[in-house]
């Protein structure tokens, strides 16, 4: 069974869509994440989540936003997609306080 | 808030060279710090974790790590690397600095030539 596992693997869409990225886990986690991955690597928190808490990230654009449905699922949804946001995003969830973090396979999201 | 810095971005070894990827946290509170692995094309994988304890931690492949805390330091080792080792290699940090959120460096690109 996949830990955490994220869909779609891979998404190409237009300037200017919407779309959403969905995100589970199956670990019992009460936190999850979203990050972005950009061309050098880069790891960037976007968003953190538990049931009590959102924390965002300051320099995500408010064109993104976690939705999360209950405890195991996080989706990322993007509206009005701009070329900058082709990267890869990953998911990842882990139990609060010190824990390890298990990540998603990733989506690589490219706008055309 | 918590920083990680990753000193060596890009590091090309001949296989059973050895190898010692440096990372520096910020935070001088309690952290936890890890090193995460991440494959041509996959996601990122645990190497090792270090929460408390013996400073010298060890993770998969043969992979170790130091906890200096003095230094503010955790650096990662392997005495002999292997081709199989190619990856991206990222260190980490989780405390109460940034709000328990994982923390990561910029990642170092490991090429092993056979």
């Amino acid at each position: 069974d996949t830990a955490v596992s994220q869909t779609p693997k891979y998404l190409v869409t237009q300037m200017g869509n919407d779309k959403s990225i969905k995100c589970e886990q199956n670990l019992g986690h009460d936190t999850m994440y979203w990050y972005k991955q950009d061309s050098k690597k880069f790891l960037k928190i976007m968003f953190s989540y538990n049931n009590k808490e959102l924390i965002i990230n300051e320099t995500v654009p408010n064109r993104f936003s976690p939705k999360s449905p209950d405890k195991a699922h996080l989706n990322l949804h993007i509206n009005s997609l701009e070329l900058g946001d082709s990267a890869v995003y990953f998911c990842a969830s882990s139990q609060a306080g010190y824990t390890e973090a298990f990540f998603g396979q990733g989506t690589r999201l490219t706008v055309v | 808030a918590q920083s990680v810095s990753q000193h060596n971005h890009h590091v090309i070894l001949s296989e059973a060279a050895s190898l010692e990827l440096g990372c520096n946290y910020s935070y001088g509170g309690t952290v936890n710090l890890f090193w995460y692995v991440q494959y041509p094309g996959q996601h990122l994988q645990l190497l090792l974790k270090y929460f408390s304890g013996d400073p010298l931690v060890k993770g998969i492949k043969g992979f170790e790590a130091e906890f200096i805390k003095s230094k503010f330091s955790f650096n990662l080792r392997k005495p002999s690397v292997q081709w199989s080792d190619t990856a991206e290699y990222f260190c980490a940090v989780r405390g109460p600095g940034g709000s328990y959120i994982p923390t990561f460096g910029r990642g170092t690109s490991l090429i092993v030539h056979p």
